[in-house]
């Protein structure tokens, strides 16, 4: 099955500063990669994804981008603000899963300090 | 839209019993939903994939007499965590994908806590 690595588990950053976490898939055939935002005790959020015939996509202060050559995927916010604080998970759905599933890395504690 | 909710949001029982959890999907038909298990600061681990009409398939490792579930419509999936023990308390989330995508989209979750 697919393996998700995710990086790093914690993060801080001075708010206004730009964060960044990393993830690497290990099955190729994976074709799309969610990143889910997920405040303490409360349910995860889908706040962007990429599909793979995609390189890179941007929704105002958060972007993704996927190089399928080395198999990795970054999550990039800018302008961070202190409510962006959470774990933050990425995800990869293998193609041709009639399934569906989608597999997380262990998630990154972002804490964005004001 | 793509509001998912569960059912209860915590609960605590005995250990020897049995808890129900509920997952819905309020304004969209799910055809498939799916059930983790998320441990304290740890990442959401796959139980089980649940599609309408069919049985659950379940991940290794995850006892399928243990965790039943079943799902009757496109709307209700459930999981009932039989003869419980503490080993077994943890926070409980269901997902659910539309009948023609892939995103999916969470429930609130489910603390249960077994004592």
């Amino acid at each position: 099955g697919e393996n998700v690595e995710q990086h790093p588990s914690t993060l801080s950053v001075q708010e206004g500063d730009s964060a960044v976490i990393k993830c690497t898939y290990s099955d190729s055939a994976s074709n799309y990669f969610p990143w889910y935002k997920q405040e303490l005790g409360k349910r995860p959020q889908l706040i962007i994804d990429i599909r793979s015939n995609v390189g890179e996509k941007k929704d105002q202060r958060i972007a993704v981008t996927l190089n399928k050559t080395a198999k990795h995927f970054s999550l990039h916010i800018t302008e961070t603000q202190p409510e962006d604080s959470a774990v933050y998970f990425c995800a990869a759905r293998e193609r041709g899963s009639t399934l569906g599933r989608l597999y997380f890395g262990r998630g990154t504690q972002l804490t964005v300090w004001p | 839209g793509a509001v998912v909710s569960q059912h209860p949001s915590w609960v605590i029982c005995k250990s020897g019993t049995s808890v129900k959890i509920e997952c819905r999907s309020l304004d969209f038909q799910a055809t498939t939903m799916f059930w983790y298990r998320q441990f304290p600061k740890q990442s959401l681990m796959l139980m089980a994939t649940s599609n309408e009409g069919s049985k659950a398939t379940y991940e290794q490792g995850v006892e399928k007499d243990k965790f039943l579930i079943n799902h009757a419509s496109l709307t209700l999936s459930t999981l009932t965590v039989t003869s419980a023990h503490p080993e077994d308390s943890s926070f409980y989330i269901c997902s659910a994908t539309r009948t023609s995508g892939q995103k999916q989209y969470f429930g609130p979750g489910t603390r249960l806590t077994v004592t």
